[in-house]
């Protein structure tokens, strides 16, 4: 079945420590991605996409993923985490009209 | 400026009631979303309407019926409420229909069914 798997369900992490979180699909042919974040009690805003080129995008706030086409992987990055960072964290997949989002990751980031 | 705004915030409501969600979108933008996001945190998207016009319908209950009166506006109601229908529904729009165009979403709304 077609899927996102977001396969952290929760990450605690100390201020400057180092982020990966992990995103696969499993989508045939041409996808586009995306990585959206909710903070507490806010709604979905937008951190980075890939749609073709480099497939290492940099998006606000210091974050960055890696597209990995063979891996069926885009995974999010960011080198020194900060207290503000505190969010729900979801990829998303689109098709054409249709986006599928991931189960989400929550980051709690410790002060 | 708001870009994508829903009304109410919050809906608390009884069993068997109907209600509705009204979203509206600045951004001129020709497509909307209404997406369910559960007590886990996860987002699945019920409907999207592109120039007034159902493009997606998914698996959901036919006690939830969207109505799109113009490109701006897209309101959910939903009839004979059930527990299960509580959650945080989002509304979100894009520019065109097409896989590049990514979505912005509204606040949600918080509804809890009791």
């Amino acid at each position: 079945a077609q899927s996102v798997s977001q396969h952290n369900h929760h990450v605690i992490l100390s201020e400057a420590a180092s982020l990966e979180l992990g995103c696969n699909y499993s989508y045939g042919g041409t996808v586009n991605l995306f990585w959206y974040v909710q903070y507490p009690g806010q709604h979905l805003q937008l951190l980075l996409k890939y749609f073709s080129g480099d497939p290492l995008v940099k998006g606000i706030k210091g974050f960055e993923a890696e597209f990995i086409k063979s891996k069926f992987s885009f995974n999010l990055r960011k080198p020194s985490v900060q207290w503000s960072d505190t969010a729900e964290y979801f990829c998303a997949v689109k098709m054409w009209d249709d986006m599928r989002f991931g189960a989400g990751t929550r980051l709690t980031v410790k002060p | 400026d708001t870009a994508v705004s829903q009304t109410p915030k919050y809906l608390v409501t009884q069993m068997g009631n109907d209600k509705s969600i009204k979203c509206e979108q600045n951004l001129g933008h020709d497509t909307m979303y209404w997406y369910k996001q559960d007590s886990k945190k996860f987002l699945k998207i019920m409907f999207s309407y592109n120039n007034k016009e159902l493009i997606i319908n998914e698996t959901v209950p036919n006690r939830f019926s969207p109505k799109s009166p113009d490109k701006a506006h897209l309101n959910l109601h939903i009839n004979s409420l059930e527990l299960g229908d509580s959650a945080v529904y989002f509304c979100a729009s894009s520019q065109g229909r097409g896989p590049y165009n990514e979505q912005f979403f509204g606040p949600g709304t918080r509804l809890t069914v009791l």
